[in-house]
């Protein structure tokens, strides 16, 4: 049972334009989520985050946009550069009682065409 | 500034063989994980531990076992492999349990069971 779905494996787009990477969730007791990016042959580096209370929180270039109602968030990167060609992960993060979990998504592979 | 650090990047191993994966972070970090990347699958938890000298299991731990001897090494060991054992392992560490505390991953090691 898939709690975090990213349901785009891949996508493609021009240099300049805007990304946006879409993720989806089943569980209402996620408190945090958050977004991770990896390059090939690395680990994934932490990229942005967004509390359960907000629906928006912005670092430079990166936006992420939460929709509780939808269980619904979204990455936006603009403008897109080659840089950003890479796999992007969405995690979703529970307290149970104690036991913390950070549930991640399947990934989705962006690349930028120059 | 090394971070977190895997050794081995890769392996192989034969059926029924057995190995420890090693991983040292130097960011004085409480928290590490070990994780299992599976195409499809995303990031699985396999073991963590939150501190020196304990470990807990994950959503997938059957068929591996962690130490903490040292606050900041973390080792996993398979007793033996398995081919559903073949996998990208990554190693990671936070300063506290992730709802604010980020995770920091290593590049991750490469197993093969034959």
């Amino acid at each position: 049972d898939q709690q975090v779905k990213q349901n785009s494996p891949s996508l493609s787009v021009q240099e300049g334009r805007i990304s946006i990477l879409n993720c989806d969730y089943t569980n209402s007791m996620f408190d945090y989520f958050l977004w991770y990016k990896k390059y090939p042959a690395e680990g994934p580096t932490f990229l942005i985050s967004i509390s359960s209370i907000k629906d928006k929180n912005e670092d430079g270039r990166f936006t992420v946009f939460l929709n509780k109602s939808a269980k619904h968030l979204s990455l936006h990167i603009v403008p897109s550069q080659p840089g950003d060609s890479a796999v992007y992960f969405c995690a979703a993060h529970q307290d149970n009682f104690g036991n913390e979990k950070l549930t991640f998504g399947t990934g989705t592979r962006l690349t930028i065409i120059p | 500034n090394a971070g977190v650090t895997q050794t081995p990047k890769f392996r192989v191993l034969k059926t029924g063989q057995s190995m420890t994966l090693l991983c040292a972070q130097d960011m004085n970090h409480e928290y590490m994980y070990w994780y299992r990347q599976d195409p499809g699958m995303g990031l699985r938890l396999i073991h963590y531990s939150v501190g020196e000298g304990t470990t807990a299991k994950g959503e997938v731990p059957d068929g591996y076992n962690v130490s903490r001897l040292k606050k900041q090494n973390f080792l996993l060991g398979l007793e033996s492999a398995a081919p559903s054992q073949t996998s990208v392992y990554f190693c990671a560490s936070s300063s506290g349990q992730g709802t604010y505390s980020p995770l920091h991953f290593g590049n991750g090691t490469r197993l093969t069971v034959t």
